[in-house]
């Protein structure tokens, strides 16, 4: 489960395998998901997106799947190295209302063992 | 690769003095917005800006707060009378030509309230 403060879920995956990283999202009425990572002292970075239309999305090295029936987002990191090493946060929004603001959940520290 | 701005990197402030934190958003970008985490934890939306006026701003966006496009390029937040509970670091985000297209942080600015 989610942790708060201080404590987050954390990952600890070999180099080279894949990771998944898992996110339940709180709004039915979100259409629009992104996941980010982010490196310690800075922002948000962004890694890949996907819309309701879709249940999957691929870039390069990552992949994305949308479980809207059970309001589920995970992340999955292809032959993981180093650089992969930090915090992901997956965020939501609605896009029907204008320029809202995403909501992000709790952030799940991957960590790389060499 | 184009990217956000934010000025300064850290910024100290006795509590009960105003500050003001300093944005370039990306330069073709129209949406944009003020997000804060507090250490350790997720990060929180602010408020959004679009057409010169704010958008959308949750409820931590109180009346100690503003938001100002002084120019073609500056996007800021001003904090009237700092608390506290006001130290965290505060990102700044662009978005492109519509709201549901993904938002691009900088590498934020670390407000401590002494």
């Amino acid at each position: 489960g989610e942790s708060v403060g201080l404590h987050l879920p954390t990952l600890s995956v070999q180099e080279g395998d894949n990771s998944i990283i898992n996110c339940a999202y709180s709004n039915s009425a979100s259409d629009y998901f992104i996941w980010y990572k982010q490196e310690s002292g800075k922002g948000p970075q962004f890694i890949i997106d996907i819309r309701s239309n879709m249940d999957k999305r691929q870039g390069q090295r990552v992949t994305v799947l949308l479980n809207k029936t059970v309001k589920h987002l995970s992340l999955q990191i292809a032959a993981t190295q180093p650089g992969d090493s930090a915090v992901y946060f997956c965020a939501e929004m609605y896009s029907g209302g204008g320029a809202d603001g995403l909501t992000f959940g709790k952030g799940t520290h991957l960590i790389i063992q060499p | 690769e184009p990217e956000v701005t934010q000025t300064p990197s850290h910024q100290v402030t006795q509590m009960g003095q105003e500050v003001i934190l300093r944005c370039v958003p990306i330069s073709n970008h129209l949406y944009f917005y003020w997000y804060r985490q507090i250490l350790g934890q997720k990060v929180e939306f602010l408020v959004s800006f679009y057409n010169n006026e704010i958008s959308e701003k949750s409820e931590i966006f109180d009346d100690q707060f503003s938001v100002e496009r002084p120019d073609g390029s500056n996007f800021t937040l001003k904090i009237r009378s700092t608390k506290l509970e006001d130290s965290a670091m505060y990102f700044c985000a662009s978005s492109g030509r519509f709201s549901n297209q993904p938002q691009h942080f900088g590498d934020g600015t670390r407000l401590s309230i002494l």
